[in-house]
């Protein structure tokens, strides 16, 4: 069984940049999420994707946007970065739209 | 929405005491609770989860306890090894549309030697 993975690991941006981060699933998972979670603080919910339709959305701009392809591996992209997009975004997978979820090793952002 | 409270944000204890970490819940919705184990730079690993229909569920040094009614959960660690030293997060989820987990804070747990 193939584990979630995630890339880049770690990423440096200027303000205004774009960035793309990519996720795939554990096998045999069709569902992707996406957290942010700030330094010291619990992940938040960005959103969800099944069957590569958005299925749910946190409190997020619309600048946070995102795709799944149809093998199930998933994208985030961030458009106008700020400073406070400076966290580590970790995506989740589970098989169905469920609670239980397992999470990649995330990818470590930083907007200067 | 879901807001998830966990306390205490730090917690140090000595090697083969118990640790007991608590969280309260907002929306009386919530069904899953699960628990997440996050070392330093790495990815949060799930540890424990309870679902509303159970009280206590355990698994070997770990147990998890569920109030409904006063809307608390308790994730209680015995015997504690310098391993188990890490960051823990509660999460909360109902069984909605897309099933997103509120995590609480997190709580740093340092076990001494």
């Amino acid at each position: 069984e193939t584990g979630v993975t995630q890339s880049p690991t770690h990423l440096i941006k200027t303000r205004g940049q774009q960035v793309t981060l990519r996720c795939s699933s554990q096998s045999g998972h069709n569902t992707v999420s996406w957290y942010q979670q700030a330094l010291g603080q619990g992940p938040q919910f960005i959103f969800q994707y099944y069957r590569e339709e958005e299925n749910g959305r946190g409190n997020f701009p619309p600048r946070f946007s995102g795709l799944q392809f149809p093998n199930y591996s998933s994208e985030l992209n961030v458009n106008a970065l700020e400073l406070d997009d400076s966290a580590l975004y970790l995506c989740a997978s589970s098989l169905g739209a469920t609670n239980e979820q397992f999470f990649g090793p995330g990818t470590r952002l930083t907007v200067l | 929405g879901e807001n998830v409270e966990q306390h205490p944000s730090t917690l140090s204890v000595q090697e083969g005491d118990s640790a007991v970490i608590k969280c309260t819940y907002s929306d009386s919705a919530s069904n899953y609770f699960p628990w997440y184990k996050q070392e330093l730079g790495k990815r949060p690993q799930l540890i424990i989860d309870i679902r509303s229909n159970v009280g206590e569920k355990k698994d070997q040094r770990i147990a998890v306890t569920l109030n409904k009614t006063a809307k608390h959960f308790s994730l209680h660690i015995t015997e504690t090894q310098p391993e188990d030293s890490a960051v823990y997060f509660c999460a909360a989820s109902r069984s909605s549309n897309d099933y997103k987990l509120s995590f609480g804070a997190g709580t740093t747990v340092t076990v001494r030697a």
